[in-house]
């Protein structure tokens, strides 16, 4: 069955520091593909980034990326040089090909910009 | 372009009681999901649709029924409200196709029963 892990909680960053937020996946399908999505206090959902299974290089978005490590599969999300408007939760969630474009999200981690 | 919109924004019910949450959306997608979300438990899926007329259970539909009559707008229906639907209640919306895998979210409903 497919699932997602996300394994930290909450994360404490100072300001200007890089941030790695980490996922793990799980799927018997060969082509699938990773988002990852901000929620900040205010509850809407921000998409951010998105990566497909066959892609051959890493996601980037402005100050994200993502770090895919397939063999691990890994998808963890890299914000560089955060900014306090980065203190959010963070979901990572995954779709499946041939499933109607369904994704599953995992728990979520919160991640707090300290100044 | 509104994008996705969800009404009501904050709805308290009493157990027992019904109510439909609407969402529309004015970006011609085929597909739209509605989750509910609660907390330490991410996003989960409730039920979706592929296209007008179309409906499908997702992760959790017990308690809940949809209806899709208008391409752009997606309705879920709770017949008889129990506590455990209290949350927040959040639709989606995409493309269909490879075009683009992204979903568009509205900005939730926030269902308190009592």
């Amino acid at each position: 069955a497919q699932k997602i892990t996300q394994t930290q909680p909450g994360m404490f960053v100072q300001e200007k520091e890089a941030v790695t937020l980490d996922c793990t996946y799980d799927t018997s399908d060969q082509s699938y593909g990773l988002f990852w999505y901000k929620q900040p206090s205010s509850g809407e959902m921000i998409f951010l980034i998105y990566q497909g299974s066959y892609d051959e290089q890493n996601a980037t978005e402005g100050r994200y990326s993502l770090n895919f490590q397939k063999a691990r599969k890994s998808a963890n999300l890299v914000i560089s040089a955060s900014q306090l408007g980065d203190s959010a939760m963070y979901f990572c969630a995954m779709r499946e090909q041939n499933r109607d474009d369904k994704i599953i999200f995992g728990k979520g981690t919160r991640l707090h910009i300290l100044p | 372009n509104a994008g996705v919109t969800q009404t009501p924004k904050f709805r308290v019910l009493k157990t027992g009681q019904s109510m439909t949450l609407l969402c529309a959306q004015d970006m011609n997608h085929e597909y739209m999901y509605w989750y509910r979300q609660d907390p330490g438990m991410g996003l989960r899926l409730i039920h979706y649709s592929v296209g007008e007329g179309t409906t499908a259970k997702g992760e959790v539909p017990d308690g809940y029924n949809v209806s899709r009559l208008k391409k752009q707008n997606f309705l879920l229906g709770l017949e008889s409200a129990a506590p455990s639907q209290t949350s927040v209640y959040f639709c989606a919306s995409k493309i269909a196709g490879a075009v683009s895998y992204e979903q568009y979210f509205g900005p939730g409903t926030r269902l308190t029963v009592t």
